[in-house]
């Protein structure tokens, strides 16, 4: 069975600052990674995905990600936090298993609030 | 605009009535996807469609719910009997099953379904 986890409900940065969000996942075999946003409003947009390759994938709007194998971690990252991109950001895992080509698990969700 | 869309866009019903969604996915994408969203959480699958074949269908979807997708271009989702707990965010999502934007899912706005 396939798992993600964010363990921070909201991740608070002050604009200029870097921006963190942490995504945790557990699956049996290989992933497929994803990072989604989500404004007020609107529906989910998709930011980047892991699915082979080099481990830092860089993706919309000047995020990446690190894909740790070790850790299995997908932590989303931008240099320096704009106050637009204040927003509800969720991880998803899809597992490379057998058969199973459809199912996708996505986080709960970490709420980033960015203050000028 | 050619992006993902549903309707309707909020729905309103008593407990016990059948209510049916309809999603439109981008026009090029053969794949297609319905989650349930609850406040706080994030996108819970619920099936899954290749063209007009449904070829993954969440274990938490009771038989009270169906989908199809007759000619593999737009999709309903149909509730039979609401209860409360139904009420939520149904979201669609459509992807490509080739080239560089496989599995980058596209959302659609949600249809807001409350059961009195």
């Amino acid at each position: 069975a396939q798992s993600v986890a964010q363990p921070e409900d909201q991740v608070n940065v002050a604009e200029g600052n870097p921006l963190t969000v942490k995504c945790t996942y557990s699956v049996s075999g290989n992933p497929y990674l994803f990072w989604y946003v989500q404004y007020p409003n609107r529906g989910l947009q998709f930011l980047l995905k892991y699915i082979t390759g080099d481990n830092l994938v860089k993706g919309s709007y000047g995020f990446e990600a690190e894909f740790n194998k070790s850790q299995t971690s997908f932590h989303l990252k931008k240099p320096s936090a704009l106050v637009s991109d204040s927003a509800l950001y969720f991880c998803a895992v899809k597992e490379v298993l057998g058969d199973s080509w459809g199912k996708f698990q996505f986080g709960a969700g970490t709420q980033v609030v960015v203050t000028p | 605009d050619t992006g993902v869309s549903q309707d309707p866009r909020h729905k309103i019903t008593k407990r016990g009535q059948n209510v049916t969604f309809r999603c439109d996915p981008i026009s090029e994408h053969n794949r297609l996807y319905w989650y349930r969203q609850t406040l706080g959480q994030g996108p819970e699958f619920l099936t899954y469609f290749q063209n007009e074949a449904q070829l993954e269908k969440s274990r938490l979807l009771s038989d009270r719910f169906s989908a199809e997708r007759p000619k593999g271009s737009f999709s309903t989702l149909e509730i039979q009997r609401t209860e409360q707990g139904d009420s939520a965010m149904y979201l669609c999502a459509s992807s490509s099953s080739s080239g560089e934007s496989v599995y980058e899912q596209y959302f659609g706005p949600g249809t807001r379904l409350t059961v009195t």
